[in-house]
């Protein structure tokens, strides 16, 4: 059965601190991993897509790693601002001869406070 | 082009009656997406269409609800006999159909249902 779990669920930090998200999956076909930030309210966007080659991907403050032999994933988050307060949300892509299937995990509830 | 875009933003109806959302993605994505997003939840697929036709229904999809893309551009989802368990964010997304492996989806703002 194709899954994402992340955790942990909830995480509250102060700003300027770092901080790292993690994201289990259990999919097949691999096809690549993203991560998504989605504010209260609104939809999701992304922030990071990696393929079953790449390790590490930048994206200003964010890094995404990928372990695609442990099947795992992690976001990390340098020097934490206020605006980061979102949900992230791991994705993971299988093709099949349908096409491409999207599975998303549950996602991680960020609080940053000052 | 500003991006995907939903109509209504907020809907509430009574149970029982029928609602229709639309959606416009950006206008050269061939690929559109429907999903839900119940509080505290990641978004749940949906459906989602190549141009005009329908390629993958969610088997979690009740019959209640229908989807349309007639002329490969906008969508509508169109749900019947609304139920209070249907209240939730109803995103849509479109991409191009991707020549490397690599898709990036581009959300609309949702569409927010509640049913009382």
């Amino acid at each position: 059965k194709n899954q994402v779990e992340q955790s942990p669920q909830s995480l509250i930090i102060l700003e300027g601190k770092n901080c790292t998200l993690q994201c289990n999956y259990t999919v097949s076909p691999f096809s690549n991993l993203r991560w998504y930030k989605q504010d209260t309210g609104r939809g999701p966007v992304s922030l990071t897509i990696m393929t079953f080659s790449e390790n590490t991907k930048s994206n200003g403050r964010y890094t995404a790693t990928l372990d695609a032999d442990t099947k795992q994933s992690s976001l990390h988050i340098t020097a934490s601002q206020l605006s980061d307060s979102a949900s992230y949300i791991c994705v993971v892509s299988a093709k099949d001869q349908a096409g491409t299937a999207l599975i998303f995990g549950k996602g991680t509830t960020l609080s940053v406070s000052s | 082009d500003t991006g995907v875009s939903q109509n209504p933003r907020h809907k509430i109806t009574k149970r029982g009656q029928n609602v229709t959302f639309r959606c416009d993605p950006i206008s050269e994505h061939n690929r559109l997406y429907w999903y839900r997003q119940t509080l505290g939840q990641g978004p749940e697929f949906l459906t989602y269409f190549q141009n005009e036709a329908q390629l993958e229904k969610s088997r979690l999809l009740s019959d209640r609800f229908s989807a349309e893309r007639p002329k490969g551009s906008f969508s509508t989802l169109e749900i019947q006999r609304t139920e209070q368990g249907d209240s939730a964010m109803y995103l849509c997304a479109s991409s191009l159909d991707p020549t490397s492996g690599m898709e990036t989806q581009y959300f609309g703002p949702g569409t927010r249902l509640l049913v009382l």
